[in-house]
């Protein structure tokens, strides 16, 4: 069964360092999302992506972070200048179409000291 | 989307039947109902959905009130991998970016 992936599944960074989290949506998916979890809370809403472009976006994605997807294939969230309360899981899903269900990844865990 | 109210845990023997209840009394005719799970710290699983009548698939079956008001999720014959947090999410599926909006959940606990 095709699967969305990420990696890596766990990074360490430094307060004010850059990071990128990958993911490779299911193939021949459209829509694109990222969601995060703070430990012990909720899962949030923080971007869609449909049509090399964002769709929708929520509070939690200011300035420092953006998407891209670079090959048709990879899904990247970059956050420029980590700060300790972005420690989460952070998880990529995908969408055939809007009709349909979407597929979570396993989630990255970012830590950041 | 239409505000989801469900219970903050339950706990389910081994081997019985879990009933999951929702509440989505807001829901408008062109939302369906989703129920997802996460297990442990794992990725959102979706496990079902549907609009007006009853559903099932090879993980659950979803029953829907007649006034779409409310929603029973039922795993038939529950074992301790089921032990997860349920989410049950309303969504329209047009005229929107596709976006969930989790909220707190069921955490069910299945016993031996």
């Amino acid at each position: 069964e095709p699967e969305v992936t990420q990696t890596p599944s766990h990074q360490v960074t430094q307060m004010g360092q850059e990071v990128i989290l990958r993911c490779v949506p299911i193939s021949n998916h459209l829509y694109f999302y990222w969601y995060r979890q703070i430990l012990g809370q909720k899962v949030e809403f923080l971007v869609s992506f449909y049509n090399n472009e964002i769709s929708e976006k929520s509070e939690i994605f200011d300035d420092q972070f953006s998407v891209e997807r670079p090959d048709g294939s990879n899904f990247t969230l970059k956050i420029r200048s980590t700060k300790l309360e972005d420690s989460a899981m952070y998880f990529c899903a995908s969408l055939v179409g809007l009709a349909y269900e979407q597929y979570f990844g396993p989630g990255t865990r970012l830590t950041v000291t | 989307d239409a505000k989801t109210t469900q219970p903050t845990s339950m706990d389910c023997a081994e081997g019985r039947a879990a009933n999951l209840p929702c509440n989505h009394s807001t829901i408008s005719g062109n939302e369906y109902v989703y129920w997802y799970r996460q297990i442990h710290s794992q990725g959102p699983q979706y496990i079902i959905h549907g609009l007006k009548n009853n559903e099932t698939n090879e993980m659950a079956s979803l029953i829907i009130t007649e006034d779409r008001k409310s929603s029973t999720l039922i795993l038939p014959h529950a074992t301790l991998r089921d032990t997860a947090v349920y989410y049950c999410i309303v969504r329209s599926r047009s005229g929107n970016t596709g976006k969930l909006i989790f909220g707190q959940g069921t955490t069910l606990q299945v016993k031996p």
